[in-house]
């Protein structure tokens, strides 16, 4: 089955720098990849999302890179915000519209952005 | 729409009790998931469902555990008899089948003494 691996598990920067969580994964029929944040005491929400016709995707400071040929994709958080400070977790699945995903999650990296 | 609702949000059990969890997913959704969440083996998928039938259960620990999903909008995570390794946060997901987002609920932090 796949198998997805998250580095690092944890990350502090300043406020206003970039922030970069990396992922691999095995099953190289993996085609969705999304990323959720996760804050203290609450469910995992959907920051972004990537599928593997697509290289790159940016949501105003949020972007994720995808390199199927080395299988990983990466997180980008551009100037970081203390609201930003959670634990950040990649995913990977063979997804399939009118299909089951059945989502793979990385460990975790617990992001904290400091004053 | 107020997403996925998941109760109770905390439960405290002897071992040996039945715990029952609940979740309604997000109208109109549907697949259905069951996640469990610890820190040695973080999120783990239990088991789905499509159409409130069970499509997938590959994920569940053991015959102790058993799901059901009755009706579109709602379903049911039982662990009987419950035992301390059970303790965790259970979480709920819903998506669309046209889609591929899945949406979580606030999770149940399940504790067994």
């Amino acid at each position: 089955g796949e198998n997805v691996e998250q580095h690092p598990s944890t990350l502090s920067v300043q406020e206003g720098d970039s922030a970069v969580i990396k992922c691999t994964y095995s099953d190289s029929a993996s085609n969705y990849f999304p990323w959720y944040k996760q804050e203290l005491g609450k469910g995992p929400q959907l920051i972004i999302d990537i599928r593997s016709n697509v290289g790159e995707k940016k949501d105003q400071r949020i972007a994720v890179t995808l390199n199927k040929t080395a299988k990983h994709f990466s997180l980008h958080i551009t100037e970081t915000q203390p609201e930003d400070s959670a634990v950040y977790f990649c995913a990977a699945s063979i997804g399939l519209t009118g299909g089951g995903n059945k989502l793979t999650f990385g460990t975790g990296t617990q992001l904290k952005v400091e004053l | 729409d107020a997403g996925v609702i998941q109760s109770p949000r905390h439960e405290v059990t002897e071992m040996g009790q039945e715990v029952t969890l609940r979740c309604k997913p997000i109208s109109g959704h549907d697949y259905l998931f069951w996640y469990r969440q610890t820190m040695m083996r973080g999120l783990e998928l239990l088991i789905y469902f499509n159409n409130n039938v069970p499509i997938d259960d590959s994920g569940m620990p053991e015959d102790r555990f058993s799901a059901k999903m009755p009706n579109a909008s709602f379903s049911t995570l039982k662990i009987q008899p419950s035992e301390p390794r059970d303790s965790a946060v259970y979480f709920c997901a819903s998506r669309l089948d046209s889609s591929y987002e899945q949406y979580f609920g606030p999770g149940t932090r399940l504790t067994v003494t």
